[in-house]
């Protein structure tokens, strides 16, 4: 049981190059999320999704987005990478938005964009 | 809107003696409260919530939090810090929405 995986670990990507940062889950949860920490700031929420199909934007969405196709996968794409999105960003999952359960958080990845 | 404050950055405890990691909150009814510590390198492990009931909470690794609601507080304690408790600690607030709302966390030093 893998529990939240994101991929890569670390990248470093020039300003306007588009990436995307993968977040996949085992455990059948209906609510992923995107969140970036930033010193200072702690974690603001990204984009979310209470099942496949279904994407809503958080607190900061701007120059990022997102998509559902399917439970497992939650990917963050940057489309023209700016060195504001420097940042370590955090995948969460959840049987439910409520966090009855609590959330799984992945291990992160750390974007440099230079 | 909801916001989380956490006023302290930093905390330096020795190792044995008790801690006490401050969280306000601002949300206009019962709001959902959360402690998650984040490790160095790692991402965040929930210690602990509070939805409804017994105003102290208890959770894993031996902390426990108490929800004031006059205070507007939700506070994390621990009698005896060990020098595996050092890392981020960052307290959380949420509805039965589907938004939560982090504090800039507070990173605790345990000195032996």
């Amino acid at each position: 049981n893998a529990g939240v995986t994101q991929t890569p670990k670390f990248q470093v990507l020039k300003t306007g190059q588009s990436m995307t940062l993968q977040c996949a889950q085992d455990m059948n949860h209906e609510y992923m999320s995107w969140y970036r920490q930033d010193p200072g700031m702690g974690l603001r929420l990204i984009h979310y999704s209470v099942g496949a199909g279904i994407t809503d934007q958080g607190e900061v969405p701007n120059g990022y987005n997102v998509s559902r196709s399917t439970t497992e996968d939650f990917p963050l794409r940057l489309l023209s990478a700016a060195p504001s999105q420097t940042s370590v960003y955090f995948c969460a999952t959840g049987l439910e938005a409520s966090q009855n359960y609590g959330y799984t958080f992945g291990s992160g990845t750390r974007l440099t964009v230079v | 809107a909801q916001s989380v404050t956490q006023p302290d950055i930093h905390i330096t405890v020795s190792e044995g003696a008790s801690l006490e990691l401050r969280c306000n909150y601002s949300y206009g009814a019962t709001p959902y409260l959360f402690w998650y510590v984040q490790s160095p390198g790692q991402g965040l492990q929930l210690l602990l919530k509070y939805f409804s009931g017994d105003t102290l909470v208890q959770g894993i690794k031996g902390f426990e939090a108490e929800f004031k609601r006059s205070q507007s507080s939700f506070n994390l304690r621990k009698p005896s810090v060990h020098w595996s408790d050092a890392a981020e600690y960052f307290c959380a607030v949420g509805d039965t929405g589907n938004q939560f709302y982090f504090g800039t966390g507070t990173s605790l030093t345990v000195i032996p």
